[in-house]
């Protein structure tokens, strides 16, 4: 059974950079868009970004510029790095394995991260 | 890129059908058959309910279907129940090769 689990700081200074891990189980990396979305509290779904097996990624326009994504098949792990957040970046960040084409079959459990000083 | 557009709830009664819709433009909902719909209770990650328009990922019951028509999108729940008690969410894959979602819908079964 594929398996994802999120891992990083629960809480980030305004300013910083953001930077979490997902560590996949029980599936191979190939074949998947390995994708980053967000759910601020109280709020709706965000998607982030995306990175292929081969290493090509895509952004959300509106945080292109501040997102990287990467992937270590080496470690069977894919990691967020967002940089220069606001408390407008406090959220649930989930990890997913996204089957080309159609969607999101396997979640994290997601991980709170709050941006405080 | 903006948000697809669902109506901010809806309800039924439990047996009832409830429909909610997915607005988008002919450059995300209207122009991809690549349309998929969400499950989320509350404190729980989302769960894949519809894929690609219309179909079923093994285990999800076949009481949920899903349908488009030009730039919306629709999922629709049959028999309703009181487990379906949930927000739901919409996703498209968009021209520019990125993925949006809905702004959410709250189902309430009554």
């Amino acid at each position: 059974q594929v398996q994802l689990q999120e891992s990083g700081p629960g809480l980030v200074e305004p300013s910083e950079t953001l930077s979490l891990s997902c560590t996949v189980s029980g599936g191979s990396i190939s074949g998947y868009y390995w994708t980053w979305i967000r759910q601020p509290p109280g709020k709706g779904l965000e998607w982030i970004g995306h990175i292929y097996d081969t290493g090509t990624t895509k952004y959300n326009p509106s945080l292109k510029s501040r997102v990287t994504i990467s992937l270590d098949t080496s470690k069977n792990q894919f990691s967020l790095k967002l940089s220069s957040v606001t408390t407008a970046d406090t959220a649930v960040y989930y990890c997913t394995r996204h089957t080309v084409g159609q969607g999101s079959h396997y979640w994290g459990q997601g991980t709170l991260v709050t941006v405080s000083s | 890129q903006s948000a697809l557009t669902q109506p901010a709830s809806v309800s039924g009664s439990p047996g009832q059908s409830i429909t909610i819709s997915c607005t988008g433009t002919s450059s995300d909902v209207g122009g991809y058959n690549s349309v998929s719909w969400y499950q989320q209770h509350p404190g729980k990650a989302p769960k894949l309910m519809i894929y690609e328009v219309s179909n079923r990922p093994s285990g999800v019951s076949n009481r949920f279907s899903g349908s488009k028509s030009g730039n919306t999108a629709s999922l629709t729940i049959s028999g309703l129940q009181a487990e379906d008690e949930a927000d739901y969410y919409c996703s498209s894959y968009t021209g520019i090769s990125t993925w949006v979602f809905g702004g959410g819908t709250k189902l309430t079964v009554l």
